[in-house]
């Protein structure tokens, strides 16, 4: 039973253009949620995170929007450059769960930006 | 500051063997986890070792084992290896237990043929 989905495997925008991807989760004790992006050969890295005491983050080019009511939070890129193109995983967890709590981690959406 | 580290990068087991991974986490990190990586599945949590005591784990057979030194390095094995045990296999370090915040090593790809 996946948590955390990511329900477009790919997706392909124009460079420069805005880049939207999209993650649904159905544990409504989820507090805590991360955005992460993998190059081929590496392992992930940290891109940007949000609260759910917040409803928007931002980070240079990097804005993470959530919607709690909707268990809906998305990833917008702009502009889109093509070192952008990558995988991007949605990551969620609970600080209810102190200790115990650990990441739990969406299928990814490849990213392609196209020059 | 160094980044996390895994050896081997590659790895070409059969059937019925074992493996051993290793993982150095980022100086002063005292948190490592462990991930199993699978086209269909994503990223699957094995286990997250903290002051080298096992301290979280995910839905994998006891063939799944792993370890913590003082150091703070880590080590997985997987014993009886499976078809299905072919994966890219992932190590984070994070300050503390629990930490969100995770640093990813590059991986090990292990095939078992």
């Amino acid at each position: 039973d996946q948590q955390v989905k990511q329900n477009s495997p790919s997706l392909s925008v124009q460079e420069g253009r805005i880049s939207i991807l999209n993650c649904d989760y159905t544990n409504s004790m989820f507090d805590y949620f991360l955005w992460y992006k993998k190059y081929p050969a590496e392992g992930p890295t940290f891109l940007i995170s949000i609260s759910s005491i917040k409803d928007k983050n931002e980070d240079g080019r990097f804005t993470v929007f959530l919607n709690k009511s909707a268990k809906h939070l998305s990833l917008h890129i702009v502009p889109s450059q093509p070192g952008d193109s990558a995988v991007y995983f949605c990551a969620a967890s609970s600080f209810k769960a102190g200790n115990n709590r650990k990441l739990i981690w969406g299928l990814g959406t490849s990213l392609a930006v196209n020059p | 500051k160094a980044g996390v580290t895994q050896t081997p990068r590659y790895l070409i087991k059969t059937r019925g063997q074992q493996v051993t991974l290793s993982c150095s986490p980022i100086s002063g990190h005292r948190s490592v986890s462990w991930y199993q990586q699978t086209p269909g599945q994503g990223l699957q949590f094995l286990f997250e070792y903290f002051s080298e005591t096992q301290r979280n784990k995910g839905n994998f057979p006891g063939r799944f084992s792993g370890r913590q030194f003082s150091n703070s390095r880590s080590e997985m094995n997987v014993s009886t290896l499976e078809l299905g045990d072919s994966a890219l296999y992932l190590c984070a370090s994070s300050l503390g237990q629990g930490n969100n915040e995770q640093f990813f090593g590059p991986g090990t790809r292990l095939t078992v043929l």
